[in-house]
């Protein structure tokens, strides 16, 4: 069955101290991963899709990596304004409409 | 573009009524899915709607139904509400081409069933 696991479930940084989110999956054929960014009462907003074991994307402070097992979303140098829960999901090849999700990583940066 | 929206915001409902959580998006988009989040949890997958007329279950149907009459709508409906079904509601929609993969999310429905 496919699945998606996210560690940790909270993590509390200091303003400017780095960290990494991880995102580990089981999917019969993956499609895509995809990292959103949700704030407390709205909807999940898209940053980033890797679709290959090696690929990399990166916007502002965030970074998302891709293995054939695990994504990781490095946070670079945080700020308040980074606070929210980071989901992960994965698509699956043999059915592009099947998307499962994490429970998310919810990120408290403190000034 | 609105994107997409949902309505209303936040419904308290009692066991055993009904209502119709709405969804509508104005990017012209073809798939169009239904997801519910409980705390803590990840999102589940409820229903999903490839085109206008075609509609398929997800994870966890039961309870819901579901129509898709136009591109732009795709209202969901729960029958007999029960305390389970207490949930915040997310409505999401994608292309078919550029950055096909990517869902656009709604605001989401809160919704308490009492």
């Amino acid at each position: 069955e496919d699945q998606v696991t996210q560690s940790p479930e909270a993590l509390r940084l200091q303003e400017g101290e780095s960290s990494s989110l991880n995102c580990s999956y089981t999917v019969s054929g993956l499609r895509g991963l995809f990292w959103y960014r949700q704030d407390p009462g709205k909807g999940p907003e898209f940053l980033f899709t890797l679709y290959s074991a090696g690929e990399e994307k990166e916007k502002e402070r965030l970074k998302a990596t891709l293995t054939k097992k695990e994504s990781f979303l490095h946070i670079t140098a945080p700020k308040p304004e980074d606070s929210a829960t980071y989901l992960c999901a994965v698509q699956n090849k043999n059915n592009f409409n099947k998307f499962y999700f994490g429970s998310g990583t919810k990120l408290n940066v403190k000034p | 573009n609105a994107g997409v929206t949902q309505t209303p915001k936040f419904r308290i409902l009692k066991i055993g009524q009904s209502m119709t959580l709405q969804c509508t998006q104005d990017m012209n988009h073809n798939y169009m899915y239904w997801y519910r989040q409980d705390p803590g949890m990840g999102l589940k997958l409820i229903y999903y709607s490839v085109g206008a007329g075609i509609t398929d279950k997800g994870e966890v149907p039961n309870g819901y139904n579901v129509s898709r009459s136009t591109t732009e709508d795709f209202p969901l409906r729960l029958e007999l509400a029960a305390p389970s079904q207490t949930s915040v509601y997310f409505c999401a929609s994608r292309g078919t081409s550029g950055s096909a993969d990517t869902q656009y999310f709604g605001p989401g429905t809160r919704l308490t069933v009492l």
